[in-house]
């Protein structure tokens, strides 16, 4: 079956320092792969995608992440952080070629020192 | 317009209990998705609606769960003898259509069952 496993439960990091969130998934074929972001009270908000063609996508908010096949990786990185990226981020798959049944990562929480 | 919108914000009810969860998706999004999340994991896939059938009920977890979506918009998932290990998150979301359209998530129903 499918699944998706971010390693990371928790990353404290310092405002302005870089940030690598780590993602695995676990499928034959690639999927359609994205990152959302959810802060408290607040519901999930995409990010980024990754559906095929530049593995290096652009998302909102000054995120990235790069598709890694050979490792089965989409990791999520910002060069900066900022105290309002503090959150819950949630890497999910889903079955190219399906609709868009999202499964979730157990999620990475973030806190940003000062 | 607006974005997608669930009722009741919190939902506290006694073990054995019935409740409804309503979902309004954004206007004119034909798939509406429900998951649940609960403390500490990601969200899980409960059912998808294509119009007003479930494509996709595979992640209910026993029939005392039961959704519609009537008219094709508004939603509401049904639990039925609610028991404590249902507390959780309740989201609900909705896209344009159902391939690879990005899905935009309400702020979820936390549900307490005592």
């Amino acid at each position: 079956a499918q699944s998706v496993t971010q390693p990371d439960i928790h990353i404290t990091v310092s405002e302005g320092a870089s940030l690598e969130l780590r993602c695995n998934y676990s499928y034959g074929a690639t999927p359609y792969l994205f990152w959302y972001v959810q802060s408290p009270g607040q519901g999930l908000q995409l990010l980024l995608k990754y559906f095929s063609g530049d593995t290096l996508v652009q998302g909102i908010k000054g995120f990235e992440a790069e598709f890694k096949r050979s490792q089965s990786s989409f990791n999520l990185r910002k060069p900066s952080v900022h105290w309002s990226d503090a959150a819950e981020y949630f890497c999910a798959v889903v079955i190219s070629g399906g609709y868009n049944k999202l499964i979730f990562g157990a999620g990475t929480r973030l806190a940003v020192h000062p | 317009g607006a974005g997608v919108s669930q009722t009741p914000s919190n939902k506290v009810t006694e073990k054995g209990k019935y409740v409804e969860l309503r979902c309004d998706p954004i206007s004119g999004h034909t798939a509406l998705y429900w998951y649940r999340q609960s403390l500490g994991q990601g969200p899980e896939f409960l059912i998808y609606f294509q119009g007003t059938g479930a494509a996709d009920d595979s992640g209910l977890p026993n029939d005392r769960f039961f959704a519609v979506r009537p008219e094709g918009s508004v939603s509401t998932l049904k639990i039925q003898r609610t028991e404590r290990g249902d507390s959780a998150v309740y989201l609900c979301a909705s896209s344009m259509t159902s391939g690879g359209d990005e899905q935009f998530f309400g702020p979820g129903t936390r549900l307490t069952v005592l």
